[in-house]
């Protein structure tokens, strides 16, 4: 199957930046996602990018997408306690065909 | 907004057990999605479904069924439960196939 990836773990200081990354290996894909997990909760779909757009942003995050390299990132600007989750990215290349990463923990330090 | 019920939070059953996951969504999606997600290694695909009674196996579909009866209700089925799925499960739904909604999970431990 298709191979997204992310790194585990990221730690930053409350009112920092934090960037989650993502690879992905296939070039077909139309739709990529970010999704959100808080502690002991499901998914919750925070933004995504049409495979077409390079940036999108949205209040205090910023997706950028680069085709070329298929690297996907998450910006959070001025990154509060209430960030602490699970990110998940994931690719989609068409309907029923969506793959996740395997997350990545952001832990915000006050 | 979209809703995703799933019917326990918490189950914890015994080797051998049959085991019921229940799913329900109120938004009239085609689509719905069993996942299991375990530490290193993210969400990985059980089985899906695109329409009443049509399923479809996804990446790890080996000592689960699933039924899809009506549309708004999606079941995962352990036929005889095994230490090594005890995993948190999480179902989704979909109109589209790819922006996915997703219950709160069922945290499953079987002894």
């Amino acid at each position: 199957g298709e191979d997204v990836e992310q790194s585990l773990f990221l730690s930053v200081r409350e009112g920092d930046s934090s960037v989650i990354n993502c690879t992905y290996t296939d070039s077909s894909s139309t739709y990529l996602y970010w999704y959100k997990q808080e502690p002991g909760a499901g998914l919750q779909l925070l933004t995504y990018i049409f495979s077409n757009m390079d940036m999108k942003q949205d209040q205090r995050l910023t997706v950028l997408l680069n085709k070329k390299d298929k690297h996907l990132s998450l910006r959070i600007a001025d990154t509060q306690t209430g960030d602490s989750a699970i990110y998940f990215c994931a690719e989609s290349t068409g309907a029923n065909n969506l793959f996740f990463g395997t997350g990545t923990r952001l832990t915000v330090i006050p | 907004d979209v809703k995703v019920t799933q019917s326990s939070r918490y189950l914890v059953k015994r080797t051998g057990e049959k085991v019921f996951l229940e799913c329900v969504q109120d938004m009239d999606h085609e689509n719905m999605f069993w996942y299991r997600q375990d530490p290193g290694l993210g969400l990985r695909l059980i089985y899906f479904s695109y329409d009443v009674k049509m399923k479809e196996k996804g990446d790890i579909p080996e000592g689960y069924s699933v039924s899809r009866e009506k549309k708004e209700r999606f079941s995962l089925i352990l036929e005889s439960a095994s230490t090594n799925q005890t995993s948190m499960y999480l179902c989704a739904s979909s109109d589209n196939g790819e922006k996915l909604f997703f219950g709160s999970g069922t945290q499953l431990s079987v002894l």
